[in-house]
């Protein structure tokens, strides 16, 4: 069965460091894709970055960037150059292909602290 | 602007009795869905519909139903037979067709509480 771990609770950073968020999956399937939500104290969870299973090259966005190590069936997350707003919960999560339904699943989050 | 408006953001329900949870987008998007969070978890599949008057169950299906007349619209009922149902629930849509690399567009949530 598909699944997402997420092992750090809560993981803290100082302002303008950079920090990596784990996680690791487990799927049969060939293709897959992993993905990064952000989600702050209002509730609403807000899409940061994709990486499909395929895709040669790690994917990379703004201050995000996916180190994907496929053998290992890892998909960590950098932040680069923390900020204080970038303090909140962190998803990781995995949507397979036709066999899977394309449904997409979570993992249980990271909350990140930025001090200043 | 486009998004996605879930309502109410609070809601309180009593025992025994059905509340609905309204969810509409208008970003023209073909599915959308319904997940369940509870404190300190991550999110868990309730429904997940790919076109209008077809819908699947997910992982936590029982005690729910929902409806899709319209593409815009994906309402959630919590039904008297959820014996848990204290929780926060987030609606996410995403388009279906070439557009695989895109993640979901989510709602501000309602947070149901039991009372």
């Amino acid at each position: 069965a598909q699944k997402i771990t997420q092992t750090q609770p809560g993981m803290f950073v100082q302002e303008k460091e950079a920090v990596t968020l784990d996680c690791t999956y487990d799927t049969s399937d060939q293709s897959y894709g992993l993905f990064w939500y952000k989600q702050p104290s209002s509730g609403e969870m807000i899409f940061l970055i994709y990486q499909g299973s395929y895709d040669e090259q790690n994917a990379t966005e703004g201050r995000y960037s996916l180190n994907f190590q496929k053998a290992r069936k890892s998909a960590n997350l950098v932040i680069s150059a923390s900020q204080l707003g970038d303090s909140a919960m962190y998803f990781c999560a995995m949507r397979e292909g036709p066999n899977g339904g394309f449904k997409t699943i979570f993992g249980a989050g990271t909350r990140l602290f930025v001090k200043a | 602007d486009g998004g996605i408006t879930q309502s109410p953001k609070y809601l309180f329900r009593k025992e025994g009795q059905n509340v609905t949870l309204s969810c509409e987008q208008n970003l023209n998007h073909d599915a959308m869905y319904w997940y369940r969070q509870d404190p300190g978890q991550g999110l868990r599949l309730i429904y997940y519909s790919q076109i209008v008057n077809d819908f699947q169950k997910g992982d936590i299906a029982e005690g729910y139903s929902v409806s899709r007349e319209k593409k815009e619209s994906f309402p959630l009922t919590v039904t008297s037979a959820q014996k848990n149902p204290t929780a926060f629930y987030l609606c996410a849509s995403r388009p279906l067709m070439g557009q695989g690399r895109v993640g979901y567009t989510f709602g501000s949530g309602t947070r149901l509480t039991v009372v």
